[in-house]
C-alpha cells in the first residue's frame, strides 16, 4: 500500500533563509507526487506536482522540489522564506483509483 | 468563480446530534471528494462522486457516516448520531476530472466540535 512520510512535524526558519521540506514516499509503481499548503484557516492550495521528465520541479509561490527516485523522496524547498509562507506543507502522492494519500504535514513557522 | 463553498465553516454539537455539512463545488466540475482531516490520523478521503454518483465511499468510517449529492451543484455530508471522535475539520473539494492532470480545489473546511 501507498504511504507518504514527512518526518518534520513542526519546522522554525528565520524569514529570509531557505526552507527545505522532507518527504519519503512509498508506492509500487511510478509516483505521481503533490505539494499542497493549507494557510491558517484555509482549505489547500496545490503548490507543484511531478509526474515524470525533469527531476525539478517549479510551483507557485517561488517553490520548488526534488524527487529523487533512489532516495524515495519529493523535498520541497524555497531559497528565501517570507512570512506569509507561515503555514502546513502536505505531501502527496497519487495511488491506485487515482487517490490522494497525504502526509501527517509540516507546520512551518516563520520568525521575523 | 467563488471556489468551493463549505457551510457552516464552524460546528458545535453535543454527542447524539445529527450534523450535515454543507458544500457547493466549482461550477462545471465533475467530481467532489469529502475529506477529513484530524490530528491523529491526518489527512483522508470519506467518499467522492462523478456527476453526482457516489463512486467510492470505502473511506466513510462507519453507518453513521452518509453523504448525498442530489445535483452537480451541492453535496451533503451527515453524521447521525455525532460522537466526540467525530471531531475534526472535514474539507469538501472539487475537480474536472480525475487523475494527475486534473487538480482538486479544496473549500476552506468545516471545523466540526462535538462535545
Amino acid at each position: 500500500a501507498q504511504s507518504v512520510t514527512q518526518p518534520d512535524i513542526h519546522i522554525t526558519v528565520s524569514e529570509g533563509a531557505s526552507l527545505e521540506l522532507r518527504c519519503n514516499y512509498s508506492y509500487g509503481a511510478t509516483p505521481y507526487l503533490f505539494w499542497y499548503v493549507q494557510s491558517p484557516g484555509q482549505g489547500l492550495q496545490l503548490l507543484l506536482k511531478y509526474f515524470s521528465g525533469d527531476t525539478l520541479v517549479q510551483g507557485i509561490k517561488g517553490f520548488e522540489a526534488e524527487f529523487k527516485r533512489s532516495q524515495s523522496s519529493f523535498n520541497l524547498r524555497k531559497p528565501s522564506v517570507h512570512w506569509s509562507d507561515a503555514a502546513e506543507y502536505f505531501c502527496a502522492v497519487e495511488a491506485a483509483g487515482n487517490k490522494l494519500t497525504f502526509g501527517g504535514g509540516t507546520r512551518v513557522l516563520v520568525k521575523p | 468563480d467563488a471556489g468551493v463553498i463549505q457551510s457552516p465553516r464552524h460546528e458545535v454539537t453535543e454527542m447524539g446530534q445529527e450534523v450535515t455539512l454543507r458544500c457547493k463545488p466549482i461550477s462545471g466540475h465533475d467530481y467532489l471528494f469529502w475529506y477529513r482531516q484530524t490530528m491523529m490520523r491526518g489527512l483522508e478521503l470519506l467518499i467522492y462522486f462523478n456527476n453526482n454518483v457516489p463512486i467510492d465511499d470505502s473511506g466513510m468510517p462507519e453507518d453513521r457516516f452518509s453523504a448525498k449529492m442530489p445535483n452537480a451543484s451541492f453535496s451533503t455530508l451527515k453524521i447521525q448520531p455525532s460522537e466526540p471522535r467525530d471531531s475534526a475539520v472535514y474539507f469538501c473539494a472539487s475537480s474536472l476530472a480525475l487523475g494527475r492532470l486534473h487538480e482538486q480545489f479544496f473549500g476552506p473546511g468545516t471545523r466540526l466540535t462535538v462535545l
